[in-house]
């Protein structure tokens, strides 16, 4: 079955940069988009951005200034950076496949921005 | 960016209760409508999918209706794994956005 699974750091130092990355297994990333989603705890839920797997990205504008995405077609990963970050950038976050077929998320994974 | 309200925000109900939760849109998403059930500590479950559309594997008792810019999600009889918090998302625009949640409780 496919599988999504994240992975990094937990703790990131304030004005630091967040990098996670998302492994797909039981499909391939080729033709698809792929997209993280972050959560702080008791809050909802917001969509950070997609890329596909030629590499176009699409970011949510609150956060397009610090977001780089990539992806590796021959690992069948995808990436996240997020640069210069705070506290209110501590979240779980998740990665997911959220349109053009089925969908699929990973368990998620904490990132704390923390000294 | 397309803003998604839900109502209510949270709920308590009793096991059988019939559940309703509506959904709307900022502007027209015509079907492209998702919900999900997120446990604590999991990641969100896509339960019904393009407005309508039940998720395979998805009991029955969860459905979804609507189009355009009002949208409504119902469990016909409320049991107990179905404590959880519901999320409407949209993905007919840029950026994707979701709704604040209902939190469903039991009274």
């Amino acid at each position: 079955q496919v599988q999504l699974q994240e992975s990094g750091p937990g703790l990131v130092k304030p004005s630091e940069t967040l990098s996670l990355t998302c492994s797909v297994s039981g499909a391939s990333i080729i033709s698809y988009y792929w997209s993280w989603i972050r959560q702080p705890a008791g809050e909802g839920l917001e969509w950070i951005g997609r890329i596909s797997s030629s590499g176009n990205t699409n970011y949510n504008p609150s956060l397009k200034s610090r977001v780089i995405m990539s992806v590796d077609t021959s690992k069948n990963q995808f990436s996240l950076k997020l640069t210069s970050v705070t506290a209110a950038d501590t979240a779980m976050y998740y990665c997911a496949r959220l349109t053009g077929g089925p969908i699929y998320w990973g368990q998620g994974t904490l990132v704390t921005v923390s000294s | 960016d397309i803003q998604m309200t839900q109502s209510p925000s949270s709920l308590s109900a009793s096991v059988g209760d019939r559940v309703t939760i509506t959904c709307q849109a900022s502007q027209d998403i015509s079907n492209y409508l998702n919900w999900y059930q997120q446990k604590p500590g999991k990641a969100p479950k896509l339960l019904i999918y393009d407005s309508f559309n039940l998720e395979k594997g998805v009991p029955s008792r969860f459905s979804g209706s609507g189009s355009g810019t009002d949208f409504t999600f119902t469990i016909s009889s409320l049991q107990p794994e179905d404590i959880a918090t519901y999320y409407c998302h949209q993905y007919d625009s840029l950026p994707f956005t979701f709704g604040p949640g209902t939190k469903v409780d039991n009274k």
